[in-house]
């Protein structure tokens, strides 16, 4: 399977703060996606982002499929930026197609 | 309201007794999948589905099974529970493939298994 891996593990941050988050991944993959879990654990869409960049306010994302690995940028954080941010991918050919690999988050924590 | 409606969210059980975790989506979507999140792991699937009378194993198969009879219901079956099997447990649903298209994959609340 693909290997997904998510830094920093932890990433603790003043209100109003930049920060960068990373996503490498050890194969080609057609779909992925960044997610959202917030501190009362429900699953949060944020960029369907299989290549290219794509903005949404304050958050953005990018991902270079040639070098395997995607960023998200969060800008002036706030203190409901908090949870747990995860990258998914998706092979998404054939008999791999539904077949979804989690990374193990970056836990974010944004303090007033 | 599009939801994926997840029951029961909370339970406590010994080990060795069969339970079902329900999963049920009312978006008419073909693609459904199980995850369950363990400290430090992140999500690992655990099965999934291309639409009815399709599935397929995840990353952690061991210990459940599933079934697809119709398209919109896909429980989870522990058919003997055990300890390492205590986890949170979320179901997603999509309109086709997990990803695949933008399609927006969309997850119920969770539930939350204890294994005594």
């Amino acid at each position: 399977g693909i290997q997904v891996e998510q830094s920093p593990p932890d990433l603790i941050l003043q209100e109003g703060a930049n920060s960068t988050l990373r996503c490498n991944f050890s194969d080609s993959v057609n779909n992925l996606q960044w997610f959202h879990q917030n501190p009362w654990g429900q699953l949060i869409n944020l960029f369907y982002i299989p290549s290219g960049t794509k903005q949404n306010g304050r958050l953005s994302a990018t991902t270079v499929a040639t070098e395997r690995y995607s960023l998200l940028y969060i800008s002036s954080s706030q203190t409901t930026d908090s949870g747990v941010y995860f990258c998914a991918v998706e092979q998404g050919r054939g008999s791999t197609l539904g077949r979804l690999y989690f990374g193990r988050g970056t836990q974010l924590t944004v303090w007033p | 309201e599009a939801q994926v409606t997840q029951n029961p969210r909370y339970l406590i059980t010994v080990t060795g007794k069969k339970l079902t975790v329900t999963c049920s989506q009312n978006m008419n979507h073909e693609y459904m999948s199980w995850y369950r999140q363990d400290p430090g792991l992140g999500l690992r699937q655990i099965y999934y589905s291309m639409n009815v009378e399709v599935t397929d194993k995840g990353d952690v198969p061991e210990g459940y099974k599933v079934s697809r009879k119709e398209k919109r219901n896909f429980p989870l079956i522990l058919e003997s529970p055990s300890p390492n099997q205590t986890s949170l447990y979320f179901c997603a649903s999509s309109p086709a493939g997990a990803l695949s298209g933008a399609n927006v994959l969309t997850f119920g609340a969770g539930s939350r298994l204890t294994v005594l």
